[in-house]
């Protein structure tokens, strides 16, 4: 069975530039969800999406961050324009179900910001 | 809102001697709680969750035991190898979502 899919690995990219990363979930799984992840600390959640609808956005800085799940599968997080803090690894994961908390997660995107 | 903290940022283990990871929560209200392996450069991995009906409860090589009334869980790893060796993060939510994870604990296996 397929992993979750991320791209790109890696992007260097400088302050007020944007960015977008994309994610391809475990086939089958409605439940997606992005976090972000700081050097040194656990992932915190930014939006999960059930199919194509969105179940929280409650930590997603709405200002300068985007996510979509146009067809229930595949899904883009976007950052315009970035800044020095936004640098951290965006992991993507999928879940088969809302009522669950065993997460497949995929090899994240690591995002510098210069 | 919820904090989770782990007790020990670094754990150091001789190999096939027992592990034992810490963390603590502060919501009483939180009532799953599950336990996830960071190996460098990859994505969290599911180790093994529990409900707040249970106090404990095992699976292949790893024991969660959790205190309601102290607001504490922790990961007990038997006989630990090399391939133990990771970030272990504990994360605690009310249902399954909006998951808090704590700040994990970096776990090394001495040969």
């Amino acid at each position: 069975e397929a992993g979750v899919a991320q791209s790109p690995r890696y992007k260097i990219i400088e302050k007020r530039q944007s960015v977008a990363f994309w994610c391809n979930p475990i086939s089958g799984h409605a439940t997606l969800y992005w976090y972000q992840q700081i050097l040194g600390q656990g992932p915190k959640l930014l939006i999960q999406f059930q199919n194509n609808g969105v179940v929280d956005d409650s930590q997603l800085p709405k200002d300068r961050f985007s996510a979509e799940r146009l067809k229930g599968v595949d899904s883009t997080l976007k950052i315009q324009p970035a800044k020095l803090e936004d640098s951290a690894v965006y992991l993507c994961a999928s879940s088969s179900t809302v009522n669950t908390g065993e997460l497949f997660f995929g090899e994240g995107s690591r995002l510098t910001v210069l | 809102g919820e904090s989770v903290g782990l007790h020990l940022p670094t754990l150091s283990v001789q190999e096939g001697d027992n592990s034992i990871i810490n963390c603590a929560y502060s919501n009483s209200a939180s009532d799953y709680f599950i336990w996830y392996k960071q190996e460098s450069g990859k994505g969290p991995q599911f180790i093994i969750d529990i409900r707040s009906n249970m106090d404990k409860r095992q699976g292949q090589r790893v024991t969660v035991l959790l205190n309601k009334t102290v607001k504490h869980l922790s990961l007990q790893i038997a006989a630990t190898q090399p391939g133990d060796s990771a970030v272990y993060f504990c994360a605690v939510g009310t249902g399954a979502n909006n998951l808090f994870f704590g700040t994990g604990t970096r776990l090394t296996v001495i040969p």
